[in-house]
């Protein structure tokens, strides 16, 4: 089945600069790539999405890219602010269900 | 539209006791997954329904745990007997036929001691 990673485990940055998270995917079919963040105690929530057949994909201040040959994507924060802190999740899946999430993003923006 | 309604939110149960966790979907969703995090696993899909049907349960950890989605506005996740490593936020999600996504519910903070 379909095996996500996703890198670093937590991530510390100063407001104002940029966060960037990867991950990588093992299934060559896997053609959905959704961002969720999840803040203390709530649910995760989409933030960004990216399907197969675009390589990039920006969103006000968020961007994720997609490389299908290396098989791995990235979400890209600029600007950060205290309250993009969270924990972001990265997933992978066939026809855009069965969601394979990664372990996970601690980020932490300091003022 | 009140989004995907679980319940209870909180559960606290003694070791060998059976849990039910319920979960509403959102009207005119017809997938429905149920998902359980945790620190040391992340969050992992246990099973996932279409129109009522169990699609795929490979996820499911064991035979103590069991899930049905009777209607389309109604699943439940069974454990019995339920164990300490149950201890979990299991949640529900829902998704539209033709849309990928998926829509968390608040989720249920289970403690089995």
């Amino acid at each position: 089945g379909e095996n996500v990673e996703q890198h670093p485990s937590t991530l510390s940055v100063q407001e104002g600069d940029s966060a960037v998270i990867k991950c990588t995917y093992s299934d060559s079919a896997s053609n959905y790539f959704p961002w969720y963040k999840q803040e203390l105690g709530k649910r995760p929530q989409l933030i960004i999405d990216i399907r197969s057949n675009v390589g990039e994909k920006k969103d006000q201040r968020i961007a994720v890219t997609l490389n299908k040959t290396a098989k791995h994507f990235s979400l890209h924060i600029t600007e950060t602010q205290p309250e993009d802190s969270a924990v972001y999740f990265c997933a992978a899946a066939n026809s855009g269900y069965a969601l394979n999430f990664g372990k996970g993003t601690s980020l932490l923006v300091t003022p | 539209d009140a989004g995907v309604i679980q319940s209870p939110r909180h559960e606290v149960t003694e070791m060998g006791q059976e849990v039910t966790l319920r979960c509403k979907p959102i009207s005119g969703h017809d997938y429905l997954f149920w998902y359980r995090q945790t620190m040391m696993r992340g969050l992992e899909l246990l099973i996932y329904f279409n129109n009522n049907v169990p699609i795929d349960d490979s996820g499911m950890p064991e035979d103590r745990f069991s899930a049905k989605m009777p209607n389309a506005s109604f699943s439940t996740l069974k454990i019995q007997p339920s164990e300490p490593r149950d201890s979990a936020v299991y949640f529900c999600a829902t998704q539209r036929t033709g849309a990928y996504e998926q829509y968390f519910g608040p989720g249920t903070r289970l403690t089995v001691t």
